[in-house]
């Protein structure tokens, strides 16, 4: 089983609404991401989570709050967001996060469908 | 980090083969090369990767050029099902995080 789950796939929400994008993986891997993906445009990262813990955030507004209660979840609480914020949310997860040398090479990043939101 | 460039967009007939191009001439001696390609209403999906050899799958063959600079990902036969956009990536091999940096990407459109 090679899959990520992303819930809900649709999410519409006012400027002053809070919400939460939930990600599911069992492969048993311990990295996780948060992308974000305008239309035409490739994804961008937002945050990785290596075991659990957050390792990287790319200077991403706090109106986006991620979260990684356990090995097999990650979620992206929303809170007082902009109409710009409009676009495809994507997660992923990969192995092993401190594989080096050739392990490196294999850390194949494994996506969801991505969850479409639309900030009113 | 060192850049890819690729082709807007590219098209194919069906069955035939497709040659992708990716330019990548500041790559250093530690980066790998993935490819990466995104479906329609899809998250993208692992292609195929190498660091100096070419390399073959079951989805695609990878051609790397002696000097590192460039690539070209093979598709031997196009199908319907393969209009994607294809990323070329360029992954550190070192302490790297395991980070993705996306480029623009090739969109691959397949004519029957």
């Amino acid at each position: 089983d090679t899959e990520v789950t992303q819930t809900p796939k649709h999410l519409v929400m006012g400027m002053t609404n809070k919400k939460s994008l939930k990600c599911e993986q069992h492969m048993g891997h311990r990295a996780m991401y948060w992308y974000k993906q305008k239309a035409k445009k490739p994804p961008e990262l937002m945050f990785v989570y290596s075991y659990e813990k957050l390792s990287i955030n790319e200077s991403v507004p706090s109106r986006f709050s991620p979260e990684c209660p356990n090995s097999s979840l990650l979620n992206l609480h929303l809170h007082a967001l902009q109409p710009e914020d409009s676009a495809l949310y994507l997660c992923a997860s990969s192995q092993d996060p401190l594989l080096a040398g050739a392990g490196v090479a294999k850390n194949i990043q494994y996506f969801g469908a991505g969850t479409r939101l639309s900030v009113l | 980090d060192a850049k890819t460039t690729q082709p807007n967009s590219m098209e194919s007939n069906e069955e035939e083969p497709v040659h992708l191009p990716c330019n990548h001439s500041t790559i250093s001696g530690t980066d790998y090369i993935h490819w990466y390609r995104q479906l329609p209403s899809q998250g993208p999906e692992y292609v195929i990767h190498g660091l100096t050899s070419n390399v073959n799958n079951r989805m695609a063959s990878l051609a790397i050029a002696e000097d590192r600079k460039s690539s070209t990902l093979i598709l031997h036969r196009a199908t319907l099902r393969d209009a994607a956009v294809y990323y070329c990536i360029l992954r550190r091999g070192i302490n790297a995080g395991n980070m993705l940096t996306f480029g623009g990407g090739t969109r691959l459109m397949v004519k029957p």
